[in-house]
């Protein structure tokens, strides 16, 4: 079965400072890899994907985030928070033995202080 | 990147009522639609996979009887709350996929806030 963690619930940063989301997935086989955020009443837009071409990818508003399978992972990090970037963060998982399904992660809650 | 549409973004309605949240995805046909719950505070959990012209496919735990769901165009899937009840508030989010399998990325809806009274 296929399952997603995320380290940390909240997350709280200064403005400027690195962003750095954790997520670790089990999977027998890598699965396709998301980041989505999620603004307070909305639902959902993707940020990036990994699906197995390169191992760093990049996203939008400056997200990017490294597959690395060794550790099972996909932390997501922005190098400068802004505070547009408070918001709500799922990374979710997909396996096609799982018949294509999204599984969630618990989601990180960020703060961005000024 | 493609458009899903959710409609209504909130409702409030009477306990024992039925309520219709409506899926629509403006840009593209969709093969296959998802329904999801969100408690409060807590991630997304998959009700429901909804293929065009065929009858969905409840998670475990999911009351078919209670949430119905029609996907009777390529563009259109519906979620039907019935008998609603206050433990049914939550915010109901769709996504939509336009492709068949693999790495397609699904487009999620703006989501629908449901309060029972």
């Amino acid at each position: 079965a296929q399952s997603v963690t995320q380290l940390g619930s909240h997350v709280s940063v200064s403005e400027g400072a690195l962003v750095l989301l954790r997520c670790n997935y089990s999977s027998s086989v890598p699965p396709y890899l998301f980041w989505y955020v999620q603004y307070p009443n909305q639902g959902l837009q993707l940020l990036l994907k990994y699906t197995s071409a390169a191992t760093l990818v990049k996203g939008i508003n400056g997200f990017e985030a490294e597959f690395k399978k060794s550790e099972t992972s996909f932390h997501l990090t922005k190098p400068s928070a802004h505070m547009s970037d408070a918001a709500e963060y799922f990374c979710a998982v997909k396996l096609k033995a799982a018949g294509n399904k999204l599984t969630f992660g618990g989601g990180t809650r960020v703060l961005v202080k000024p | 990147g493609a458009v899903v549409s959710q409609h209504p973004s909130r409702v409030i309605c009477k306990s024992g009522t039925s309520v219709k949240i409506e899926c629509r995805s403006l840009d593209f046909q969709a093969t296959t639609m998802f329904w999801y719950r969100q408690f409060p505070k807590q991630s997304l959990m998959l009700m429901a996979t909804s293929n065009e012209g065929s009858k969905a496919t409840y998670e475990q735990g999911v009351e078919k009887d209670k949430f119905l769901i029609n996907h009777a165009s390529l563009t259109l899937s519906t979620l039907t709350v019935t008998s609603a009840h206050p433990e049914d508030s939550s915010f109901y989010i769709c996504s939509a996929r336009p492709g068949p399998e693999g790495n397609t990325e699904a487009f999620f809806g703006q989501g629908t806030r449901l309060t029972v009274v």
